[in-house]
C-alpha cells in the first residue's frame, strides 16, 4: 500500500512569490492535516481538513490557505512568500477525524521549501 | 509560546541499555499525548500514545509514563537498538475527539544508540 505522498520534494522560491504544495492521503483516509517544521523545531499545526471541510486552523496568517478535493487529496497554498516561510511542510492523513490508537496519523516525507 | 517542551536536544545511549526521553507541558487542558519518531528524509512515525486517564502505556520495547500533577511524561525504550537512532517528538492535544489536527509538538530529542 502506498503511504502519504507529497509533491514536490523540494522547492525553491523567491520572496513575494506564491507556492502550492500537494498531498495525497492513504487510500481510504478522509482526514488531512498540514504542519510546518522549521529547522530545529517540532512540527507546527497549520490546517486540518476532514471530508473536504476545514476543521481546524493553527496560528498562521491568511497568506496560508488550503483545500481538500473530492478524492481527499489536498493542496496547501502560501502567498506572498517570506524568508521565514522556509521550512519542511508535512502532510498527515488518518482514517477519521478524532485521535486515538485506531485513528493513527500517517505523515508524508514532506516538501522542503526554500525562500530566497 | 512553547506549550510542549523537550529540554534535551540530544541523548546518547549504548546498545542494550535503556533510553529515557523526557517531555514537559504547560497546558493543563492537554488530554492526550503521543510520541513520534523521525528518520532523516522521512515523515514522523507514530510510536505510542497515552490518554490522561492512564499513567502508563506499554507497547513492546516502548513505555510511556504520564505524571499529570507534574505535567511531565517520559518515553522509555528498553533495550535500545541501533535502529532506534532518530529524532523523537513529544506531542499533545487538548481534546482527542475534537482537535485531532491540533497537535502541539515539542522541539524533539535526537537519540543516538552506540554499539
Amino acid at each position: 500500500d502506498a503511504g502519504v505522498t507529497q509533491s514536490p520534494t523540494h522547492l525553491i522560491k523567491t520572496r513575494g512569490q506564491q507556492v502550492t504544495l500537494r498531498c495525497s492521503p492513504i487510500s481510504g483516509h478522509k482526514s488531512v492535516s498540514w504542519y510546518q517544521q522549521v529547522l530545529g523545531q517540532g512540527p507546527q499545526f497549520i490546517f486540518q481538513y476532514y471530508e473536504k471541510e476545514e476543521r481546524g486552523r493553527g496560528n498562521f496568517p491568511d497568506r496560508f490557505s488550503a483545500r481538500q478535493f473530492p478524492n481527499y487529496s489536498s493542496e496547501l497554498n502560501v502567498n506572498a512568500l517570506l524568508l521565514g516561510d522556509s521550512a519542511l511542510y508535512l502532510c498527515a492523513s488518518s482514517p477519521g477525524e478524532g485521535l486515538g490508537s485506531r485513528n493513527e496519523q500517517f505523515f508524508g516525507p514532506g516538501t522542503r521549501l526554500t525562500v530566497l | 509560546d512553547q506549550q510542549v517542551k523537550q529540554n534535551s536536544p540530544s541523548l546518547s545511549v549504548q546498545e542494550g541499555r535503556i533510553s529515557i526521553l523526557n517531555c514537559d507541558y504547560t497546558n493543563s487542558m492537554f488530554d492526550y499525548f503521543l510520541w513520534y519518531k523521525k528518520y532523516p528524509a522521512e515523515g514522523p512515525t507514530f510510536l505510542i500514545s497515552i490518554s490522561s486517564i492512564k499513567d502508563k502505556n506499554e507497547d513492546g520495547r516502548f513505555t510511556v509514563f504520564l505524571n499529570k500533577s507534574a505535567k511531565h511524561l517520559s518515553l522509555h525504550i528498553v533495550p535500545s537498538q541501533p535502529g532506534d537512532s532518530a529524532v523523537y517528538f513529544c506531542a499533545a492535544s487538548e481534546d482527542p475527539d475534537d482537535s485531532w489536527g491540533k497537535l502541539q509538538f515539542g522541539a524533539g530529542t535526537q537519540v543516538v544508540v552506540t554499539p
